[in-house]
């Protein structure tokens, strides 16, 4: 049974630029997260995807949006790039139909950004 | 918003010492959690304590829901405990904040 996977491992982008991360959740998984860790601090909530919508957000800009897939995998994608963004970007996944569960997370994302 | 605060910020201790960490919140919190990150950035959940206490082997947590804190205890501890250790909550249902994290050194 595949855990949390995550791709790519890492990134180098250049300010202004683009950047699509990708997360497919733990088999059975319905509800995707998605966290901004800098160096040296905590994740950092950014949204969560359940049902294909954004069900919540934390406080990051319009910058960062998300897409969730017919089958639970999901998409980060921030635009207009940032020095401040270089960070580990973590997925999370976790069962909603039944009420807030546990959740289980990526290897991570590290993005850096020139 | 709600703030979640971690102590000891960091702790060294010898192998087979005993630990306590604690998470206090500002204001209540749900699905509250407890997740070790390794040296390579990999967090791995411990504890889905919202209420109460659980036990796995060397670890156990006790949520005090009520008085808004949170206890991870480690036990004998090994030098693969070594890492960041965070607390997370929820504030309303799915709005997740995490603590600012204990760093643990465990010294052979």
């Amino acid at each position: 049974d595949a855990g949390v996977t995550q791709s790519p491992t890492h990134l180098i982008k250049t300010r202004g630029q683009q950047v699509t991360l990708r997360c497919s959740p733990k088999s059975g998984h319905d509800t995707v997260s998605w966290y901004q860790q800098a160096l040296g601090q905590g994740p950092q909530f950014i949204f969560q995807y359940y049902e294909e919508e954004e069900r919540q957000r934390g406080n990051f800009p319009d910058r960062f949006s998300g897409h969730q897939f017919p089958n639970y995998s999901s998409e980060l994608n921030v635009n207009a790039l940032l020095l401040g963004d270089s960070a580990l970007y973590l997925c999370a996944s976790s069962l909603s139909r039944r009420g807030p569960d546990t959740q289980y997370f990526g290897p991570g994302t590290r993005l850096t950004v020139l | 918003g709600i703030q979640v605060e971690q102590s000891p910020p960091d702790l060294i201790l010898q192998e087979g010492a005993n630990s306590t960490l604690r998470c206090n919140f500002s204001d209540s919190v749900n699905n509250l959690q407890w997740f070790h990150q390794n040296p390579w950035g990999q967090l791995i959940n411990l504890f889905y304590i919202p209420s109460g206490t659980k036990q796995n082997g060397r670890l156990s947590a006790t949520t005090v829901a009520t008085e808004r804190y949170s206890l991870l205890y480690i036990s004998s501890s090994q030098t693969t405990d070594s890492g960041v250790y965070f607390c997370e909550g929820a504030s309303g249902t799915y709005k997740y904040i995490f603590g600012t994290g204990t760093r643990l050194k465990v010294l052979a």
